[in-house]
């Protein structure tokens, strides 16, 4: 059983363009909501986390937009470069992130220069 | 401290033999995790220690598989009797503890069962 679904599974964005990755969750116990980008023969990168008493966090490029309600969450990445090319992982956690996280399925990005 | 760092990068091993892999965290981190990623999928938790003691384990670690930390410092993963299915990358992570900031995992060890 899938505890947080994600999509889409490929993304190809012109450069410059924004990217919108999709998260949504079923247990209202999880209350940690990381994004992590992975690229090939490495482990996941901890890129941005929000916690559900915001609807919002923004870190440069990269936006988490929240909605409780709706048991969903999405990545925006502004301005998408190139080098953003990767494999992008949506997750939740209960305990504040202290424990294990349960990971989407991933969506692989492709930025066209 | 460069962060976390796992041994070997590649293994393959034939089918029924024993393998073991390393981890050691970021010194000061007290919460070490064990994750287990197949092609084309997000990581699945297997196991995770609070210092030397092993908290949480899920379902996917089967009898064949046991994990230590015996100083709450590196750990190490053994899964006895390999199998095919075995093959895959397996991530450590550690991170400070509750409420302390995310994970930070590691490069991985993949194994590849022949």
């Amino acid at each position: 059983q899938q505890q947080v679904k994600q999509s889409p599974q490929s993304l190809i964005v012109q450069k410059g363009g924004i990217s919108i990755i999709n998260c949504a969750y079923e247990n209202t116990a999880f209350d940690y909501f990381p994004w992590y980008q992975q690229f090939p023969g490495k482990g996941p990168a901890l890129l941005i986390a929000i916690r559900p008493d915001v609807s919002e966090k923004k870190e440069g490029r990269f936006t988490i937009s929240f909605n409780k309600s709706a048991k969903q969450f999405s990545l925006h990445i502004m301005d998408s470069q190139p080098g953003d090319s990767a494999t992008y992982f949506c997750a939740a956690s209960r305990e504040g992130g202290a424990n294990n996280l349960f990971f989407g399925t991933g969506t692989r990005l492709t930025v066209i220069p | 401290d460069t962060g976390v760092s796992q041994n070997p990068r590649h293994k393959i091993t034939k089918r029924g033999q024993n393998v073991t892999f390393r981890c050691d965290p970021i010194s000061e981190h007290n919460r070490l995790y064990w994750y287990r990623q197949t092609l084309g999928q997000g990581p699945e938790f297997l196991t995770y220690f609070q210092n030397e003691a092993q908290l949480e384990k899920s379902r996917l670690l089967s009898d064949r598989f046991s994990a230590e930390r015996p100083k709450g410092s590196f750990s190490t993963l053994e899964i006895q009797r390999t199998e095919q299915g075995d093959s895959a990358m397996y991530l450590c992570a550690s991170s400070p503890g509750p409420g302390l900031g995310g994970y930070t995992f590691g490069s991985g060890t993949r194994l590849t069962v022949v």
